[in-house]
């Protein structure tokens, strides 16, 4: 089952604009995580987010956290072409399970 | 270390037919996953090791499949009498963990997946 759904399904941006993506979950979890995947390849950690912490940040890309509403941000700065990829978030509730949303895709256009 | 790797990349079998997929985690690694991942959907649980043992297997995991991790190194993932639904990218991954903690609150490490077609 999908623990978090991501918003919006598909995104397609210029480059140089910011890029953000929310995910929305269901209970109520210990960290939330976002992944990247670029098309065919496995998934690359990007950032994690613990439920007590509200924002944090890692390089160009910034995530915030609302354990009252569920959600979690995933703001890219500055983006590049490079940066076009699937990007997941992740939630984890306290156990060894991880659970993986269905994923953005961001299209950057140079 | 160069990470989690998986064989093969690639592999197209036809109906009925086994197919067993291999990981190797991260070495210092004690907790192994498995997720499948279908065209445009995120990856979806399949089983977890912590060591050598199988804690959970996933409803998906149906008696056709079987996963093994015999030495809590290496994971194999087989399949057996291949339907066309089981069609997608199996996926491994692997994290750390300190012996007798169970909770996982870290990254995990996937590798490069193993695509299967079964025509």
């Amino acid at each position: 089952s999908q623990q978090g759904e991501e918003d919006p399904q598909a995104l397609s941006i210029q480059e140089g604009e910011n890029a953000t993506m929310n995910c929305s979950y269901k209970t109520s979890i210990n960290n939330l995580q976002w992944y990247r995947q670029n098309s065919g390849r496995g998934l690359v950690h990007l950032i994690l987010i613990r439920s007590n912490e509200r924002e944090k940040h890692s390089g160009r890309l910034r995530v915030t956290l609302d354990t009252s509403k569920k959600s979690s941000s995933l703001l890219i700065t500055a983006s590049r072409a490079a940066d076009t990829a699937s990007y997941f978030c992740a939630t984890n509730t306290g156990g060894f399970k991880t659970i993986f949303g269905a994923g953005t895709r961001l299209f950057v256009k140079a | 270390d160069t990470g989690v790797s998986q064989d093969p990349r690639h592999k197209i079998t036809k109906r009925g037919q086994n197919v067993t997929f291999r990981c190797d985690p991260i070495s210092e690694h004690n907790r192994l996953y498995w997720y499948r991942q279908t065209l445009g959907q995120g990856p979806e649980f399949l089983t977890y090791f912590q060591n050598e043992a199988q804690l959970e297997k996933s409803r998906l995991l149906s008696d056709r499949f079987s996963a093994e991790r015999p030495k809590g190194s290496f994971s194999t993932l087989e399949i057996q009498r291949t339907e066309q639904g089981d069609s997608a990218m199996y996926l491994c991954a692997s994290s750390g963990g300190l012996a007798g903690i169970i909770a996982n609150t870290g990254e995990l490490f996937f590798g490069e997946g193993s695509r299967l077609t079964v025509l």
